[in-house]
């Protein structure tokens, strides 16, 4: 079966480096990943999207990359602020096993702390 | 972004009583709603994917008559927990995904903000 793994272990930087945040995954070919940030008690919401084509995605201090042949995403914030500490997900399109409901399939996520 | 509402985002209930969760977008018009559970520290787990107007589709070991899912209009979906037990306590998350020019990127989810459901 499909397996995504995150870094189950915080990550903890200090404030202006650099996070860099890795999902892998296995037994699967997405079309897609995207990376979600969800803080505590609320819902995901949406940070970018990268499609198997794509090698790197940039969206102001956020960059993502996709490897498909190590089957990995590396997820970086620059310049980093407090502000940034959260939980960040990756999820892979699950459109290819669920019919075509275009669902996504979730890693436990990796918390991220930044601090001053 | 598009904006998804959940409400109650809260609730309490004794063992054994039915709880009505209600995900609307509010925005736009959401063809396609996804209900999910997390238990913390855990990952989003998909109960089930509802389309507007059409029975819901459960994902394997997801109880249908337990999880009663509808979803009525492009805007208004709801998942009731029949008969709940402590077991059911959860984070009940809702997305919507949609076109009508508020998704900015393919198969975007829109997510609430999540329901904290306590059954004692």
């Amino acid at each position: 079966s499909q397996k995504i793994e995150q870094n189950s272990e915080a990550l903890n930087i200090q404030e202006g480096k650099t996070a860099t945040l890795t999902c892998n995954y296995t037994n699967y070919s997405p079309a897609y990943l995207q990376w979600y940030r969800q803080d505590p008690g609320r819902g995901p919401v949406f940070l970018l999207l990268i499609r198997e084509n794509e090698k790197e995605k940039r969206k102001e201090r956020l960059k993502v990359t996709f490897d498909t042949t190590l089957k990995q995403s590396l997820f970086h914030i620059t310049a980093s602020q407090p502000a940034d500490s959260a939980t960040y997900l990756c999820a892979l399109d699950g459109s290819l096993i669920s019919g075509g409901y275009n669902k996504l399939i979730f890693g436990a996520g990796t918390r991220l702390a930044v601090h001053p | 972004g598009a904006v998804v509402s959940q409400h109650p985002s809260r609730v309490i209930c004794k063992s054994g009583t039915s709880v009505k969760i209600e995900c609307r977008s509010l925005d736009f018009q959401a063809t396609t709603m996804f209900w999910y559970r997390q238990f913390p520290k855990q990952s989003l787990m998909l109960m089930a994917t509802s389309n507007e107007g059409s029975k819901a589709t459960y994902e394997q070991g997801v109880e249908k008559d337990k999880f009663l899912i509808n979803h009525a209009s492009l805007t208004l979906s709801t998942l009731t927990v029949t008969s709940a037990h402590p077991e059911d306590s959860s984070f009940y998350i809702c997305s919507a995904q949609g076109g009508g020019g508020r998704s900015s990127s393919y198969n975007e989810q829109f997510f609430g903000p999540g329901t904290r459901l306590t059954v004692l």
